[in-house]
C-alpha cells in the first residue's frame, strides 16, 4: 500500500540555519503530496502542497519540490526561526477520495 | 470563520468503558475525517464521513465507530476501551474531501485510558 517515510527527528537547529527534512513516498499512481505542520498543543495545518511532478509548493518561506524520479518531496527553508519549532508531517493522497497517508512526523526545535 | 472544534479537550476513562468524542467542522464543510495520533504509530486514519455516509474506513477494530449528522457535525465512539486506545484523536474537515480539498484539523481530544 501507499506509504510515506520521513527522516527521524528530533532535528535541532540554530536560528537562521538552513533546514531540510527528507520525505520519500511509495505509491502506485500519481499522488498529490503535502506538508503539514503541528505546533505545540494544536492540530495540524496545511503548510504546502504539490499535485504533479516537478511542481514546487511554497509557503511562509518553506518550499518542497515533487520529484517523481526519486519519489521525494523534501521540505526546505533557507533561514529558520524559533517560531518554526513544531512537528512536520509529510503526506500523500493517491486519487479521488482516498484519505491522506501521513509520515510519522519530524520534530524540529530551533534555538536562539 | 470558526475553525474545527473538538470536545472535550481532555478525557480520562477506565478500561472497559466507552467514550464519545465530538467534532464540529468548519461551516460549509461536508467531509469529516478522524485520525488517531500516537507517538509510536504517528497519524492513523480511522474513517471519513461525507453527507452522513461513511466513505472511507481505516484498519481499526469494530470497537471504533462514528457517525455524521445532517449539519455535518460528527461523533466517534470507542467501546470497551483498552489501554492502547490512549491517544490524541484528531478530527479534520474539508469542503468535499479528496486530495484537492485541503484538510482543516481541530486541536484534538486527548484520551487517557487507565
Amino acid at each position: 500500500g501507499d506509504s510515506v517515510t520521513q527522516m527521524e527527528g528530533p532535528v535541532t537547529l540554530s536560528e537562521e540555519a538552513f533546514l531540510t527534512i527528507n520525505c520519500t513516498y511509495t505509491a502506485t499512481g500519481y499522488p498529490s503530496l503535502f506538508w503539514y505542520v503541528q505546533y505545540p498543543g494544536e492540530g495540524l495545518q496545511l503548510l504546502l502542497k504539490a499535485t504533479k511532478a516537478d511542481d514546487k509548493g511554497s509557503n511562509k518561506g518553506f518550499e518542497a519540490t515533487y520529484r517523481k524520479e526519486t519519489t521525494s518531496f523534501h521540505l526546505e527553508k533557507g533561514s529558520v526561526q524559533v517560531s518554526d519549532s513544531a512537528v512536520y508531517f509529510c503526506a500523500l493522497s493517491e486519487s479521488g477520495n482516498t484519505p491522506l497517508v501521513f509520515g510519522k512526523g519530524t520534530r524540529l526545535s530551533v534555538i536562539a | 470563520k470558526a475553525g474545527v472544534t473538538q470536545t472535550p479537550r481532555y478525557l480520562i476513562k477506565t478500561r472497559g468503558q466507552q467514550v464519545t468524542l465530538s467534532c464540529s467542522p468548519i461551516s460549509g464543510h461536508r467531509s469529516v475525517s478522524w485520525y488517531q495520533q500516537t507517538p509510536g504509530q504517528g497519524l492513523q486514519f480511522l474513517f471519513e464521513y461525507f453527507s452522513e455516509t461513511q466513505r472511507n474506513k481505516g484498519n481499526f477494530p469494530g470497537r471504533f465507530s462514528g457517525r455524521q449528522f445532517s449539519n455535518s457535525r460528527s461523533e466517534m465512539n470507542v467501546s470497551t476501551l483498552e489501554l492502547g486506545d490512549s491517544a490524541l484523536y484528531l478530527c479534520a474537515s474539508s469542503l468535499v474531501g479528496g486530495r484537492d480539498s485541503p484538510l482543516h484539523f481541530g486541536n484534538g481530544t486527548r484520551l487517557t485510558v487507565t
